[in-house]
């Protein structure tokens, strides 16, 4: 049962242009989302949250658009950087310490 | 920056053998879990553990694995048994309370031979 999908395996992007990746969620109850970044080898990193009470939060470059009603978020990097090239996983809880389930990842190419 | 320990990085054992997955969480964190990767699958919950007792577990974490923290600072993943599937990435983390403070060790490579 795939709660967390990320229906794009990969994703390339030109430098300067704007990556959208995309993640879908099945499970009413979660409340907090996630988006992490991984390189090979290393563990996840965490990169941007946001509550179910709000519809976008921005950090930087980073910002992430939810959409409760259509159970569905995004993350926009703008603009994209070659060192943006990595795995990143969508990943939603029912919020506090609980689990936290992830999606299959989208492996982002920035090309120079 | 505090960090997630993890030893070792890689693990090589035959199958049947028991091992033992090493973690040192951040020191002030209070909640600490367990996740796997399958290589090319997603992360995927094993456990949590809080207050010196699991407090949640995944169909995955069976009667083959078990978790410990025997001192203050370590946190270890035991499989008793070890199979063939249980060859991936684990990972470590810990938490403060709330989900921004959930930090990742780097992870252990396990190979079941």
């Amino acid at each position: 049962d795939q709660q967390v999908k990320q229906n794009s395996p990969s994703l390339s992007v030109q430098e300067g242009r704007i990556s959208i990746l995309n993640c879908d969620y099945t499970n009413s109850m979660f409340d907090y989302f996630l988006w992490y970044k991984k390189y090979p080898a290393e563990g996840p990193t965490f990169l941007i949250s946001i509550s179910s009470i709000k519809d976008k939060n921005e950090d930087g470059r980073f910002t992430v658009f939810l959409n409760k009603s259509a159970k569905h978020l995004s993350l926009h990097i703008v603009p994209s950087q070659p060192g943006d090239s990595a795995v990143y996983f969508c990943a939603a809880s029912p919020g506090g310490y609980q689990k936290v389930t992830f999606g299959t990842g989208t492996k982002l190419q920035v090309i120079p | 920056e505090p960090e997630v320990t993890q030893t070792p990085s890689h693990q090589v054992t035959q199958m049947g053998q028991e091992v033992i997955l090493r973690c040192v969480p951040i020191s002030n964190h209070l909640y600490f879990y367990w996740y796997r990767q399958i290589l090319g699958q997603k992360v995927e919950f094993l456990v949590s553990f809080y207050n010196n007792e699991i407090s949640e577990k995944s169909e995955i974490f069976d009667d083959q694995f078990s978790v410990e923290r025997p001192d203050g600072s370590n946190f270890t993943l035991k499989i008793r048994s070890t199979k063939l599937e249980d060859s991936a990435m684990y990972f470590c983390a810990s938490s403060e309370v709330s989900l921004y403070g959930y930090t990742f060790g780097s992870g252990t490579r396990l190979t079941v031979v």
